[in-house]
């Protein structure tokens, strides 16, 4: 069975700064994807980037990149220019393809705070 | 916008009474998911509907069951809560096809028991 392992539950940034966020996976598949999603204190989850296993080109959305490595099975998420509304639960979630009907496998979550 | 809508945001039950928890959707998705998500903890997969089809997890307490009357529409019924049911329920979508897997979710409801 895949598991996702996010090490940090807890992390903190001084806005304007940059913070990196680990993930790391178990899996012996070679086709997956993998997410990064975002739960303010609101709750409602909202995507923030997603990696196709078989595109080697790390995924990068605004202020938002990835560095995917593959054969380490990690998948951190670096914010940049942090904003007070980057603070959140951050969730690092797998999905491996079933032919639709795919379930998403959660890390633990990583708290971010970010400090004014 | 196209989205997914949970009713009610807020629920409160008593102990043993039955409770039904509802989902919508405009995306015309064709999988829907229901997730149980306790404080501080990552959202735990409950079950899926790919269509009409019902894929139940192993671990999902029988007190628990879902009904999908339309594509639409989700409902998750929980039969005798109990307090340890207290927790937010999360509804998702996805495509179901393509190679477009991302999960959309609603806003939740954060369910009470006394």
């Amino acid at each position: 069975a895949q598991t996702v392992t996010q090490s940090q539950p807890e992390m903190s940034v001084q806005e304007a700064e940059t913070v990196t966020l680990s993930c790391t996976y178990d899996t012996s598949e070679s086709d997956y994807y993998l997410f990064w999603y975002k739960q303010p204190p609101s709750r409602q989850m909202i995507l923030v980037i997603r990696q196709e296993a078989y595109k080697q080109q790390n995924a990068t959305e605004n202020r938002f990149s990835v560095n995917f490595q593959k054969a380490a099975k990690s998948f951190s998420l670096k914010i940049s220019d942090s904003q007070l509304g980057d603070a959140a639960m951050y969730f690092c979630a797998f999905l491996e393809p079933q032919g639709g009907s795919e379930k998403l496998v959660f890390g633990k979550g990583t708290k971010l705070t970010v400090n004014p | 916008d196209a989205m997914v809508i949970q009713n009610p945001r807020y629920q409160v039950t008593q102990f043993g009474k039955p409770v039904t928890l509802s989902c919508s959707q405009t995306l015309n998705h064709n999988v829907m998911y229901w997730y149980q998500q306790k404080s501080s903890q990552a959202p735990k997969l409950l079950f899926h509907y790919y269509d009409k089809d019902f894929n139940n997890e192993a671990d999902t307490p029988d007190n628990f069951q879902s009904r999908r009357p339309n594509t639409s529409f989700c409902f998750l019924d929980i039969r005798s809560p109990g307090l340890g049911d207290a927790a937010m329920y999360l509804c998702a979508t996805s495509p179901g096809q393509g190679a477009y897997n991302e999960q959309f979710f609603g806003p939740g409801t954060r369910l009470t028991v006394l």
